[in-house]
């Protein structure tokens, strides 16, 4: 069945540094790719998504290009903040009409002054 | 707009109990799901309704595990006869007919002793 595979933490980095956080899936068809965030205390947000091959999400200074020929949607931003400490989830839509969201185990991102 | 709101946030209950959660949605999402986020680990898809229907209900673990929804409105989940192993974190999501975007409630976190 469709699966999300994505990076174990905690990752933990100082203010400024470059993060990737890897996203790998399988899945038939054509699945719609998201990552999402999780602030401590706050629910699930969306941070960005892409439909298709090539598509580039990005949103808050993150960035994610979906990679349909190595099933890849890694996670980046260029310059971490302490208020980037937060839980992410790589997720994607299986096929079948609705949007039922498969979740990778999350990430979580410990970022320090 | 208020958005996907969830009753109660916390509830401690005893083995062999029965709990009920409820999820009321953003008005006018047709859609809903439910999803269950266990210590550590990412997002169990359970449950979706599209208006009242439950066309998909293959993620519910056991048939202790029920969901229902009227007035394509709220929705209620509810584990009879709880044992420890449905301690976990609760999620709904609700959105629009055919639209991938899902906005997550703030979750009901379940402790069963």
């Amino acid at each position: 069945g469709d699966s999300v595979t994505q990076m174990e933490g905690p990752v933990t980095l100082s203010e400024e540094a470059f993060l990737t956080i890897n996203c790998t899936y399988t899945a038939t068809g054509y699945p719609s790719l998201f990552w999402y965030v999780q602030y401590p205390g706050e629910g699930l947000q969306l941070l960005l998504k892409a439909t298709k091959a090539d598509d580039k999400g990005s949103n808050k200074g993150f960035e994610a290009t979906y990679r349909k020929e190595t099933t890849s949607f890694h996670l980046e931003k260029g310059s971490v903040q302490v208020s980037d400490s937060a839980v992410y989830f790589c997720a994607l839509t299986t096929s079948g009409g609705y949007n039922k969201l498969i979740f990778g185990a999350g990430t979580r991102l410990a970022v320090h002054p | 707009g208020a958005g996907v709101s969830q009753s109660p946030s916390n509830k401690v209950t005893e083995k062999g109990k029965d709990v009920e959660l409820r999820c009321d949605p953003i008005s006018g999402h047709t859609a809903l799901y439910w999803y269950r986020q266990r210590l550590g680990q990412g997002l169990e898809f359970l449950i979706y309704f599209q208006g009242n229907s439950a066309p998909d209900k293959s993620g519910l673990p056991s048939d202790r595990f029920s969901a229902e929804r009227t007035g394509e409105s709220v929705s209620t989940l509810t584990i009879q006869r709880t044992q420890q192993e449905d301690s976990a974190v609760y999620l709904c999501a609700s959105s629009l007919a055919g639209v991938e975007t899902q906005y997550f409630g703030p979750g009901t976190r379940l402790l069963v002793l």
